[in-house]
């Protein structure tokens, strides 16, 4: 069965500093990867998935990501953070469940604190 | 393009009652799945619809329901709640010919 593993639980760094959040995850087969961020009391937004290609995918909001396949890992970075990126960040996989469907398994999410 | 609408946003029902959430997908989207997020377990995966049929049912007991119809909206339905019930109910939209989707504001439920 497919798993993630977000280690970090909290993170808090400067404003203007440079982020990296780690992602680990298991899946038998390739992986369809995702990050998305959480504000406060809402929904989740897409910031970038990697399927296959590229290993260093682009998203919105200056983030990016590597995918490393011998390490398992999905990491997200962005060179300078912003209060703005205060959220939650949450890192899925995507895995085939038959009949055509597809279901995402999360990470239990890294809370991202920015100190001005 | 409007994105995926949830309805209401937050709820408060009573232990033993019955809820019934809303979801609109993005136009020309057909499916939509259903996601549990509680402090404790995190985001999982309650089931999928497409094309007005369950594709796909995660580990939920039978008091989780739901069903789409034909202009891909999808009701989601509780029977029996419980307090464990209480959680962050989140909606996703996709076109259900891949992996990935867009996730609505999600609706708040409170069972006290």
């Amino acid at each position: 069965a497919q798993s993630v593993t977000q280690p970090d639980i909290h993170i808090t760094v400067s404003e203007g500093a440079s982020l990296e959040l780690r992602c680990n995850y298991s899946y038998g087969a390739t992986p369809y990867l995702f990050w998305y961020v959480q504000s406060p009391g809402q929904g989740l937004q897409l910031l970038l998935k990697y399927f296959s290609g590229d290993t260093l995918v682009q998203g919105i909001k200056g983030f990016e990501a590597e995918f490393k396949r011998s390490q398992s890992s999905f990491n997200l970075r962005k060179p300078s953070v912003h209060w703005s990126d205060a959220a939650e960040y949450f890192c899925a996989v995507g895995s085939y469940s038959g009949a055509g469907s597809y279901q995402l398994t999360f990470g239990k999410g890294t809370k991202l604190s920015v100190i001005p | 393009k409007a994105g995926v609408t949830q309805t209401p946003r937050y709820l408060i029902k009573t232990r033993g009652q019955q809820v019934t959430l809303s979801c609109s997908p993005i136009s020309g989207h057909r499916s939509v799945s259903w996601y549990q997020q509680t402090p404790g377990q995190g985001l999982q995966f309650l089931f999928e619809y497409f094309s007005e049929t369950q594709r796909n049912k995660g580990n939920f007991p039978g008091r989780f329901s739901g069903r789409q119809f034909s202009n891909s909206r999808s009701e989601m339905n509780v029977s029996t709640l419980e307090l464990g019930d209480s959680a962050l109910y989140l909606c996703a939209s996709s076109s259900g010919l891949g992996p990935g989707a867009f996730f609505g504001q999600g609706t708040r439920l409170t069972v006290v």
